[in-house]
């Protein structure tokens, strides 16, 4: 069965820092993986969706990338704005559905 | 933009009632959803449908839940009988097609249906 584990759970940085939030994955063997935004109370929001055979994608101030070998993903956020403020998750599918991470809570202070 | 649409946004129910929760897929979109969220807890895959059936479910589907499309637009989750844990949000979600393509495998999210448990 997959597993999906995203660390931190919890960042808290300032306005204009550039971070990166982690998202790994125990079977490799996935189809794609996708980057979602949730906002408190609210449903999920795609952001960017990697293909396997793809090392990354690129929105706006978005760059995710794909390590499928080591079960890793990544997502970049450049010159993080209060806006930004949200939880993010990560979904590896694979076996016919998504499988999603707890998520990392993202605080950007202005 | 193309949306994944869910009625009711919140629903209270006592225990032991049957409740029914509606999605409406985006039109040209083929797989669908449920997932549910318990607060503070992960996202958690329901079921899959494709082709008027079920394709796949996990263990917390059991007898309880069922899972219809009755008029071609129209995608519901029915619990029969509702317990205390079964309060979460449900989210229904689509996508286009199975295949390669960026564009066709992105899972496209409603805002969810709350449900409430008494």
């Amino acid at each position: 069965k997959q597993e999906v584990t995203q660390i931190p759970a919890a960042l808290s940085v300032p306005e204009g820092e550039n971070l990166v939030l982690n998202c790994s994955f125990t079977d490799s063997a996935i189809y794609n993986l996708q980057w979602f935004r949730q906002d408190p109370g609210k449903g999920l929001t795609s952001l960017l969706l990697i293909q396997s055979s793809q090392r990354e994608q690129t929105s706006g101030r978005l760059n995710a990338s794909l390590d499928k070998s080591s079960g890793r993903s990544t997502l970049y956020i450049a010159a993080s704005q209060p806006g930004d403020s949200a939880t993010y998750l990560c979904a590896a599918y694979n076996f016919n559905k998504f499988y999603f991470g707890s998520g990392t809570k993202l605080n950007v202070k202005p | 933009e193309p949306e994944v649409t869910q009625t009711p946004s919140h629903q209270v129910t006592q225990m032991g009632q049957e409740v029914i929760l509606r999605c409406v897929p985006i039109s040209n979109h083929l797989y669908f959803y449920w997932y549910r969220q318990i607060l503070g807890q992960k996202v958690e895959f329901l079921v899959s449908f494709y082709n008027n059936e079920i394709s796949e479910k996990s263990e917390i589907f059991d007898d309880q839940f069922s899972v219809e499309r009755p008029d071609g637009s129209n995608f519901t989750l029915k619990i029969r009988s509702t317990k205390l844990e079964d309060s979460a949000m449900y989210f229904c979600a689509s996508r286009k097609t199975n295949g390669q393509g960026s564009g066709a495998n992105v899972l496209t999210f409603g805002a969810g249906s709350r449900l409430t448990v008494l």
